[in-house]
């Protein structure tokens, strides 16, 4: 079981751009959740999401961040014309059920230049 | 709404010391989870342990213990015995039972733990 997987590692993208972020969750894992990590804090709620719903998106900004889970394929954390102040380390968790323990992905890092 | 504060940015022990890194919550519920976090280098979160409110005995994990005051609303993580791989982040979190956000962690700013060889 491969946990679960986030790609890229990496992410530098100029203002303006797109930046497009996966999370593969851990197999049987049908909850994901997207967490922020701007420097020197904690993590942040940003969206929680079942295959082909989204069951809350209350910690994501209304405007140019979406995220899916499709029946097949990675959960997308999608942000759209990036600002500086998107650059931050983003998390991906999976859960088997909703009020079990999370397994947490390595995250991306998102520089915006 | 829950807040989870760390005071303490950085620590730093010696090797094969103790150490306790400090955590205190808010909140109005009765029924929640506690979580300590590790984060290294690597960047990978990785669970250290977890108290359950309505269980009295404080949760031990090998050289990782705690100490929960439920009526102080306090629940700091005891490293005995350091090792430099205990080197990292330590984050507190929690989590509510109830069930419309007991998916969601709120986390602490974090602790830097620095072991001195």
């Amino acid at each position: 079981n491969a946990g679960v997987m986030q790609n890229p590692r990496h992410l530098v993208r100029r203002r303006g751009q797109e930046a497009r972020l996966r999370c593969s969750p851990m197999k049987g894992h049908s909850h994901v959740y997207w967490y922020r990590q701007l420097p020197e804090e904690g993590l942040k709620f940003m969206v929680y999401l079942q295959k082909e719903n989204i069951i809350d998106e209350s910690g994501m900004p209304k405007e140019r961040f979406s995220a899916e889970f499709p029946k097949e394929g990675p959960s997308i954390l999608r942000i759209q014309q990036v600002v500086r102040g998107d650059s931050a380390a983003y998390f991906c968790a999976s859960s088997q059920q909703v009020n079990y323990g999370y397994t947490f992905g390595s995250g991306t890092r998102l520089t915006v230049v | 709404a829950q807040t989870v504060t760390q005071s303490q940015p950085e620590m730093s022990v010696q090797e094969a010391e103790t150490v306790t890194l400090s955590c205190t919550y808010d909140t109005s519920e009765s029924d929640y989870y506690l979580f300590w976090y590790k984060q290294p280098p690597s960047r990978q979160m990785i669970l250290v342990i977890r108290q359950e409110a309505y269980k009295q005995q404080n949760a031990t994990e090998n050289r990782f213990s705690v100490n929960f005051q439920k009526a102080a609303k306090s629940f700091s993580l005891k490293i005995s015995d350091s090792q430099l791989g205990d080197a990292a982040m330590y984050f507190c979190a929690y989590r509510s039972s109830l069930m419309d956000s007991n998916y969601q962690l709120i986390w602490g700013a974090g602790t830097k733990l620095i072991i001195k060889p």
